[in-house]
């Protein structure tokens, strides 16, 4: 079975630009989650979508955004990118809440 | 608030030698508590989920513990590819999200 899949792998912006990251969750799991990995700081939640409803949001400013597609899975869009977002995103999905969050490899975005 | 830390940030064993790492928690209605590994560079990988106090889980070296108050990841007789960051999280009754500390670089030296 097909783990939870992310692209790109790696990305390098400039500041001010803006950024979209892709995330098919794992066959069957309705329920996807973005997490920010940031040097030094852990992971941090950023987004939870369910059955194609934002359901909650971590403490990030409105230029982080994302949504659900029909087929489950997701983007996360990121706007006037800024050094100190420069990080590992991490998405992962679960059959529902409370249940086991599955992680993607995760997309490394580098911003200049 | 709710939190988890974890102890000691870092870890180093010889091959053999046996030790335990604590995630201590204060969370609004436990819904569940999470172990995972993570390589450098990749993706966390699930290991566990304990969801009440008293529970137990193994896993070939790994056995994972849960009390009211704290978790304890217990590695038997480690080997070098043991050596990784060990993740510790919680989802309380907000659902979803799930917080994390801030992990245990465990090596395991031969």
């Amino acid at each position: 079975e097909a783990g939870v899949t992310q692209s790109p792998t790696h990305l390098i912006k400039t500041r001010g630009q803006q950024v979209t990251l892709r995330c098919s969750p794992i066959s069957g799991h309705t329920s996807v989650y973005w997490y920010q990995q940031a040097l030094g700081l852990g992971l941090q939640f950023l987004l939870w979508y369910d059955e194609g409803e934002e359901r909650n949001r971590g403490n990030f400013p409105p230029r982080f955004s994302g949504r659900q597609f029909p087929n489950y899975s997701s983007e996360l869009n990121v706007n006037a990118l800024e050094l100190e977002d420069s990080a590992l995103y991490l998405c992962a999905s679960s059959l529902n809440s409370p249940d086991t969050q599955y992680f993607g490899p995760g997309t490394r975005l580098t911003v200049l | 608030e709710d939190q988890v830390t974890q102890s000691p940030e870092a870890l180093r064993l010889q091959e053999g030698e046996s030790s335990s790492l604590n995630c201590s928690y204060t969370v609004s209605g436990l819904r569940g508590l999470f172990w995972y590994r993570q390589d450098p560079g990749k993706g966390p990988e699930f290991l566990f989920t304990l969801y009440s106090a008293g529970e137990e889980k193994e896993k070939e070296r790994l056995k994972a513990t849960l009390t009211k108050k704290e978790s304890f990841l217990h590695i038997t007789a480690p080997k070098p590819e043991d050596s990784a960051t060990y993740l510790c999280a919680v989802q309380g009754n907000q659902g979803g999200k799930l917080i994390f500390g801030q992990g245990t670089e465990l090596s395991v030296k031969p």
